[in-house]
């Protein structure tokens, strides 16, 4: 059963890099079925897609975030990340990562959600 | 980008009552469509995908319907355990898009 656990610092300054990541268990992070994604929910609100990182090493961004984010994996720690630059108050959500399943277009298991806030 | 309305934002109902909830696409999306629920401090749990499809685990009380632009998910017979949000996402097209959620309260 694929697991994914989340870490990362809860707390970015303006104009930062928001970093975090999130370890797969119970499989391989290179598994030719296996794609990564990060949706982000802000307080109160709505989910927002982010982007996905595909097996084959390419990747996909919402287009509103896109100049400012990178996806990446690193396949000896079975773990993907997330960087998003130049944050501002309007970044701060929760942020959670995803397997994604291209077939279908849906996003399972999810991991348990980073409250980032971004705060002077 | 594709805009996905659920309707209604709120529904209050008992247990055991037959709960629907609608999402509608701005452009048609054949099936690709997925259902999420989400309770309060918790990730999304994927209930249903391709519109229809159960994933495994789900109870069976929950049923997806649905092409094209309009989708609805009913839970047939609510259960203390449903009381959550839940999201539609379209698969049809990038960027990917959710609903804004309809939150299932305890009547």
């Amino acid at each position: 059963q694929l697991q994914l656990q989340q870490s990362g610092p809860g707390l970015v300054k303006p104009s930062e890099t928001l970093s975090l990541t999130c370890t797969v268990s119970g499989g391989s992070i290179t598994s030719t079925t296996n794609h990564w994604g990060w949706i982000r929910q802000p307080p109160g609100e709505g989910l927002d897609w982010i982007g996905i990182f595909y097996n084959g090493g390419s990747t996909n961004y919402n287009p509103s975030l896109k100049s400012r984010v990178t996806i990446a994996v690193d396949t000896s720690k079975n773990q993907f990340s997330l960087k998003l630059r130049s944050v501002t108050a309007a970044d701060t959500a929760v942020y959670y990562c995803a397997q994604y399943d291209t077939s279908s277009g849906w996003f399972d298991p999810w991991g348990q959600g980073t409250l980032v806030t971004v705060s002077s | 980008d594709i805009q996905m309305a659920q309707s209604p934002s709120s529904v209050s109902a008992s247990v055991g009552d037959r709960v629907t909830i609608t999402c509608r696409a701005s452009q048609g999306i054949s099936t690709w469509l997925a259902w999420y629920q989400q309770k309060a401090g918790k990730a999304p749990k994927l209930l249903i995908y391709v519109a229809s499809i159960l994933q495994s685990g789900v109870p069976s009380r929950f049923s997806g319907s649905g092409s094209g632009t309009d989708f609805t998910l009913t839970i047939s017979s609510l259960q203390p355990e449903d009381f959550a949000t839940y999201y539609c996402q379209q698969a049809n097209s990038f960027p990917l898009t959710f609903g804004g959620g309809t939150k299932v309260e305890i009547k």
